[in-house]
């Protein structure tokens, strides 16, 4: 079966600091990878999705970056963090089934201080 | 008009009730629909997708209404365990690949 692990759970770091989350997906090959941030409150927002190794869409103006060097790993990254990048980031995974159903990880909370 | 909207409730119900709720979508072109709940803090996990014939699983039934669209979810006998938030997923552009979500009813069901 499929799982999807990401990491650290929670992350409590200062504005201006680089920022590296990682997930990676085990029991399945070449799948759909995304990142949501969801703020508190809010609805889930798609940042990121990528359909392959090294390709990466962007769903919103910001200053993260999203990277997939191999197939089930996907990063997300800031070179410098806003306070307002502050909230629930989600790594899903979808396959080729019929509705492309997404899967999530368990998430990473950040607080920027 | 956004693009997948719900009422945030929150929806009080007691258990063993019949509770009900209605998600509208603003593309016409849209193919694919979920239902997804989501626990406080914690991750949306998969609940059905949402066929055009309409499904269900156990005590949950999900109906897609493309005339007026609009997707529903109605959950029968609620039990304490079903408190949560309800997201309604819609794709929207882009191909079956990305899809909206609603920002969630949230149920309480209450003992």
């Amino acid at each position: 079966s499929q799982t999807i692990h990401q990491w650290p759970a929670t992350l409590v770091q200062p504005v201006g600091s680089p920022l590296s989350l990682e997930c990676t997906v085990e029991g399945t090959s070449n799948p759909n990878l995304y990142w949501y941030r969801q703020a508190a409150g809010r609805g889930l927002q798609l940042l990121f999705y990528s359909v392959g190794i090294g390709q990466i869409s962007s769903e919103v103006p910001q200053n993260l970056s999203a990277s997939r060097p191999q197939d089930r790993q996907f990063i997300l990254s800031s070179k410098k963090l806003l306070l307002s990048d502050s909230g629930f980031y989600l790594c899903a995974w979808s396959g080729l089934g019929l509705n492309y159903e997404q899967y999530f990880g368990p998430g990473t909370r950040l607080t920027v201080t | 008009r956004k693009e997948v909207e719900q009422d945030p409730g929150p929806f009080n119900v007691p258990e063993g009730a019949t509770v009900a709720f209605n998600c509208t979508y603003s593309n016409s072109a849209s193919q694919s629909f979920f239902w997804y709940r989501q626990d406080c803090r914690k991750e949306p996990k998969l609940l059905m997708s949402v066929y055009s014939s309409g499904n269900e699983d156990g005590r949950f039934t999900a109906q897609l209404n493309r005339a007026s669209q609009y997707i529903s979810l109605l959950i029968r006998d609620s039990k304490l365990s079903d408190s949560a938030t309800y997201l309604c997923v819609v794709n929207m552009k882009g191909g079956y690949q990305k899809v909206t979500f609603g920002t969630g009813t949230k149920l309480q069901v209450i003992p």
